[in-house]
């Protein structure tokens, strides 16, 4: 099993619409959450930061949920822009730091 | 304010070949780490340098070897290049030893014959 597990997707949506991408991660004792965005051959960029009362920054919600250690990720009205692959993110004890593999979201005019 | 600069942006090598990436981390940071991405996969975790040592490592086998200079800018050494090797090699520095919050270079992507 994968330390963090997302769905690869791609999520093919309109503009204006809702999506949400879940992650779940295997080790309980992880202590730090993000996601990640990484455009076509680009560098990851942090989005945001996932903490347990759940957090939002404009059209964007985190929510975490460490009783059944699962992330999730809520874009709401879609642009275009938002194209890419979003990459969940989680860092254990001590500095390793583990990705997932990523979701890949298409938003199509 | 420079951020995280990588050199250099693209590299060929043949298997059996030595290679060495370099990373300058963003200004103020002391903490670099590096991963490997390929393609379709998110990056993976090859190891962390803070105060000039390996501080925690992945699971990557010896041949990936790295250092941190006194001005804290780093190299990933790789030796006995496999095929398998082909992707980009990511930096992303930090400040304090932590990775809460890390700034990615923009990677160098080797290719391996």
């Amino acid at each position: 099993r994968k330390e963090v597990e997302q769905d690869p997707g791609p999520f093919n949506v309109p503009e204006g619409a809702t999506v949400a991408f879940n992650c779940t991660y295997s080790n309980s004792a992880s202590q730090s959450f993000f996601w990640y965005r990484q455009d076509c051959r680009k560098e990851p960029k942090l989005l945001m930061s996932v903490y347990s009362s759940g957090n939002e920054d404009g059209r964007f919600t985190a929510q975490l949920n460490r009783a059944s250690q699962y992330i999730s990720l809520l874009i709401r009205d879609s642009k275009l822009s938002d194209s890419a692959t979003y990459l969940c993110v989680v860092r254990t004890g001590g500095f390793k730091t583990i990705f997932g593999a990523g979701t890949r979201l298409f938003v199509k005019a | 304010d420079a951020g995280v600069t990588q050199s250099p942006t693209h590299l060929i090598k043949t298997r059996g070949q030595q290679v060495t990436l370099r990373c300058s981390p963003k200004s103020g940071h002391d903490t670099v780490s590096w991963y490997q991405q390929a393609l379709g996969q998110g990056p993976q975790f090859i190891f962390q340098y803070y105060e000039e040592e390996e501080r925690q490592r992945g699971n990557f086998p010896d041949r990936f070897s790295g250092h941190q200079f006194p001005n804290y800018s780093s190299e990933l050494n790789v030796n006995a290049l496999l095929l398998g090797d082909s992707a980009l090699y990511l930096c992303a520095s930090s400040s304090g030893g932590r990775t809460d919050t890390q700034y990615f270079g923009p990677g160098t992507r080797l290719t391996v014959l």
